[in-house]
């Protein structure tokens, strides 16, 4: 399968504990953005990657978020000091900068729940 | 998905054709797209329409764009219980390294 993965599919966590989800984007994508979706609403932007560059962050990435694409390939989102709010579906997208209509490929979503 | 508005909900028959609707407020949105979301899945890339165009068909799927109005439109002709899922409209905004805004979504019940 050469779709977008995430790992984990689902994470359940104590609040206040640390979790990292991890994307791994289409092979030869430049571009990777996560969003976040919770019950009943669309996704919602939260940062987005050129490459290794992260050239933008929403004002929905609080300081206890932190996302990082070390060598321009797979990117980690870390959420810290979990808290009951952060619970969400986490997508990952990636795209081509040279496709023309900059088509956005998800992932299946890692879903979190805090308790 | 403040700036994109979808309504809710749509039920239509199988067989029938379905229209979901959407509208949008930034007037430099560049690309418009629709996505499917089924149960605990991510999102399907449907089609899209370049924001110059006012027309794209691609099989069973019709996309109309009314640039003054700001109003997107996805036809889905001989609707089949496996069209039956959450469907979302997106914009992609200039400059804004095309993150997409998206509604909330239409849920499509397709009923025999």
């Amino acid at each position: 399968d050469t779709g977008v993965s995430q790992d984990p599919r689902h994470k359940i966590t104590k609040r206040g504990q640390n979790v990292t989800f991890r994307c791994d984007p289409i092979s030869e994508h430049n571009r990777l953005y996560w969003y976040r979706q919770t019950l009943g609403q669309g996704p919602e932007f939260l940062t987005y990657f050129q490459n290794e560059a992260q050239l933008e962050k929403s004002r929905l990435l609080s300081d206890r978020f932190s996302a990082e694409r070390p060598k321009g390939s797979f990117s980690t989102l870390e959420i810290q000091r979990t808290e009951q709010g952060d619970s969400a579906m986490y997508l990952c997208a990636s795209s081509l900068s040279v496709a023309s209509g900059n088509e956005q490929f998800f992932g299946p979503g890692t879903r979190l729940t805090v308790l | 998905g403040e700036d994109v508005e979808q309504s809710l909900f749509l039920s239509v028959r199988e067989g029938d054709s379905s229209v979901i609707n959407c509208t949008y407020t930034d007037s430099s949105s560049t690309y418009l797209y629709w996505y499917k979301q089924e149960p605990g899945a991510g999102l399907q890339l449907l089609t899209y329409i370049f924001s110059n165009m006012d027309m794209k068909q691609d099989q069973r799927l019709t996309v109309l764009l009314n640039k003054k109005d700001k109003h997107l439109s996805l036809r889905i002709a001989d609707t089949q219980t496996g069209d039956s899922a959450i469907y979302f409209c997106a914009e992609s905004r200039t400059g804004g390294y095309n993150k997409l805004i998206f509604g909330a979504g239409t849920r499509l019940a397709v009923h025999p």
